[in-house]
């Protein structure tokens, strides 16, 4: 069964830190991956998503995101975060044979001390 | 170019009644799906509509049905609602090209849905 998984449920770091944020999926065949984030009040922003080729994926707001099979992980990383980071982030694994049939993990809520 | 737009923003509904949210696609998309949110829980995948169908459904009961019109907007229906049925409730849209690098969702702010 397909299923993802946010160890982290809460994560605070400074401005100006580093930032990574784990998750790990379960599936059976060749994911397609993807990181959103949520702010108060708003809908789910794509940030990056991964299909194929180069397993480094660059996103928008300066997130990356590296795809590692062997590990069954797809990890969120920005050099150094902002106040406006301040949010709550989402994994997902999207099915090869249905394009819009996503599975969440249950999200990693970021606060940024200033 | 309006994104996915939902309304309302807000609803409280108590047992056992019937309630019925709109999603408006962003502007050329023709695929709408409606996702799940429990407090927090990450979105789960309800139903998905693509020319007027429901093409795929997640594990809901019967009590969750939906529709598309021609303009693709949706609907989503919730009847005999429990108290667990509360939840923001998403919708997200797409364009259905077959290519899986493009077809990507776009979400809308939700609705809140409380069940007293």
């Amino acid at each position: 069964a397909q299923s993802v998984t946010q160890p982290d449920i809460h994560i605070t770091v400074s401005e100006g830190a580093s930032l990574e944020l784990r998750c790990n999926y379960s599936y059976g065949a060749t994911p397609y991956l993807f990181w959103y984030v949520q702010s108060p009040g708003q809908g789910l922003q794509l940030l990056l998503k991964y299909f194929s080729g180069d397993t480094l994926v660059q996103g928008i707001k300066g997130f990356e995101a590296e795809f590692k099979r062997s590990q069954s992980s797809f990890n969120l990383r920005k050099p150094s975060v902002h106040w406006s980071d301040a949010a709550e982030y989402f994994c997902a694994v999207g099915p090869m044979n249905n394009f819009n049939k996503f599975y969440f993990g249950s999200g990693t809520k970021l606060n940024v001390k200033p | 170019d309006a994104g996915v737009t939902q309304s309302p923003t807000h609803l409280i509904k108590t047992r056992g009644q019937q309630v019925t949210l709109r999603c408006s696609p962003k502007s050329g998309h023709d695929t709408v799906s409606w996702y799940q949110q429990a407090l927090g829980q990450g979105p789960q995948f309800i139903f998905q509509y693509y020319e007027e169908e429901e093409r795929q459904r997640g594990n809901f009961p019967d009590r969750f049905s939906g529709h598309q019109f021609p303009n693709y907007s949706s609907e989503l229906n919730v009847n005999a609602l429990l108290l667990g049925d509360s939840a923001l409730y998403l919708c997200a849209s797409s364009l259905f090209t077959g290519q899986r690098e493009t077809d990507t969702q776009y979400f809308g702010p939700g609705t809140r849905l409380t069940v007293l």
